[in-house]
């Protein structure tokens, strides 16, 4: 069955600091991966995502993940946190089938402390 | 640009009632995704209309329909509204259908069911 990781619930990071949220996968097939960032009452804005290509993917905001097939990861990050990245992060992949079986993590708070 | 937007944005109501959610595309967007968040997880899909033919259909039950109008618009309808129907709908809006076309989320619909 399709699945998504993201192992921790809460990610603490000081503010100038590089930060990292996890996300591994379990797919068949080639993956599409996804990273999205939600705030506080508002609906999801898309960071980046992994279709083909370069395994390092860069997005929005300064973010860029990496993607590595042998240990089946998609890690977000960022080298230098801002207090405004401070929100809950989804990652979601994509396997065989289109969006209709899309699957999200369950999503990690990220806390950028001034 | 106006970006995705959805009404209402917040809707209590009690078992057994019928509701509607609404959402306008991003103007030349011809794909529309609904998604059902739960307090505490990430998004499920439910439905994906692309030139108002549905294209994909999560693991909802027959109680959730949905429609695309000519404009590209799209109506979310649930019948005999379920305490555990309560959650943020989010609809996403893409140019077409397939998965290399990124998503643009409205702020949500937040449902209550009493």
């Amino acid at each position: 069955a399709q699945s998504v990781a993201q192992p921790e619930d809460q990610v603490n990071v000081a503010e100038g600091n590089p930060l990292t949220v996890k996300c591994t996968y379990s797919v068949s097939g080639n993956p599409y991966l996804f990273w999205y960032v939600q705030y506080p009452n508002r609906g999801l804005q898309f960071l980046l995502k992994y279709i083909t290509g370069d395994n390092l993917v860069k997005g929005s905001y300064g973010f860029e993940a990496e993607f590595n097939k042998s240990q089946t990861s998609f890690h977000l990050k960022k080298p230098s946190a801002l207090v405004s990245d401070s929100a809950l992060y989804f990652c979601a992949v994509i396997g065989r089938g289109g969006y209709q079986k899309v699957t999200f993590g369950i999503g990690t708070k990220l806390q950028v402390i001034p | 640009d106006a970006g995705v937007t959805q009404s209402p944005t917040h809707l209590i109501k009690t078992r057994g009632q019928h509701v509607t959610l609404r959402c306008s595309p991003i103007s030349g967007h011809k794909s529309v995704s609904w998604y059902q968040q739960v307090l505490g997880q990430g998004p499920q899909f439910i439905f994906q209309y692309y030139e108002k033919e549905e294209r994909g259909r999560g693991n909802f039950p027959d109680r959730f329909s949905a429609r695309q109008f000519p404009n590209y618009s799209s109506e979310l309808n649930v019948n005999a509204l379920l305490l555990g129907d309560s959650a943020l709908y989010l609809c996403a809006s893409s140019l077409s259908s397939g998965i290399q076309e990124t998503q643009y989320f409205g702020p949500g619909t937040r449902l209550l069911v009493l």
